[in-house]
């Protein structure tokens, strides 16, 4: 049972576009929302995590949009740049980040072109 | 050194086989966790050690799979007996405390089984 469903699997967008990549959850014990971006070759990098007191929250240009009743966030990344372009993982966990174990969704393949 | 240190950066071994992937945590870091990453698939949890605490195994996909750490550091994953389902990069992790607040990634073991 995949407890962590990410969509879609890739995104190709222009420079200054906005991709938004969409993650539903299936626990309603999680309370932990990050995501990670992954260059090739590299290990994921923390790239911001919300927790469901909060709808929204924003790191430069990168947001998490947060849907408690639906089980649902996003990652929306503003005007995009072609150094955007990695693999972004959302996951989520327990104990309001404090549970060491996260569940991660599959994965979104973004490419940004020039 | 400045983040998670992981060797080998990539494996090729025979079906049949035993291999050892090591971890060296960044320093001062009492929690070290491996996760698995297949091809097109998220990144799945196998196993987390937090100072001198049992090991949480409750990952690892079966008795092929162990792990130790020795002295609070350094890290092995020891997988016997390969098999072609094992191919995967299998990524260590280490954070200051235990949760997954601030989870630091290595670059991974790429593993290889033919």
């Amino acid at each position: 049972q995949q407890q962590v469903k990410q969509s879609p699997q890739s995104l190709i967008v222009q420079k200054g576009g906005i991709p938004i990549i969409n993650c539903a959850y299936e626990n309603t014990a999680f309370d932990y929302f990050p995501w990670y971006q992954q260059f090739p070759g590299k290990g994921p990098a923390l790239l911001i995590a919300i927790r469901p007191d909060v709808s929204e929250k924003k790191e430069g240009r990168f947001t998490i949009s947060f849907n408690k009743s639906a089980k649902q966030f996003s990652l929306h990344i503003m005007d995009s740049q072609p150094g955007d372009s990695a693999t972004y993982f959302c996951a989520a966990s327990t104990g309001g980040g404090s549970n060491y174990k996260l569940t991660f969704g599959k994965g979104t393949l973004l490419t940004v072109n020039p | 050194g400045a983040g998670v240190s992981q060797s080998p950066s990539n494996k090729v071994t025979e079906k049949g086989k035993d291999v050892e992937l090591r971890c060296d945590p960044i320093s001062g870091h009492t929690a070290l966790y491996w996760y698995r990453q297949s091809l097109g698939q998220g990144l799945e949890f196998l196993i987390y050690f937090q100072g001198n605490s049992a090991p949480d195994k409750s990952g690892l996909p079966s008795d092929r799979f162990s792990a130790e750490r020795t002295g609070g550091s350094v890290s092995t994953l020891t997988i016997q007996r390969t098999q072609q389902e094992d191919s995967a990069v299998y990524l260590c992790a280490s954070s200051p405390t235990g949760g997954g607040n601030t989870i630091y990634f290595g670059e991974g073991s790429w593993l290889t089984v033919v």
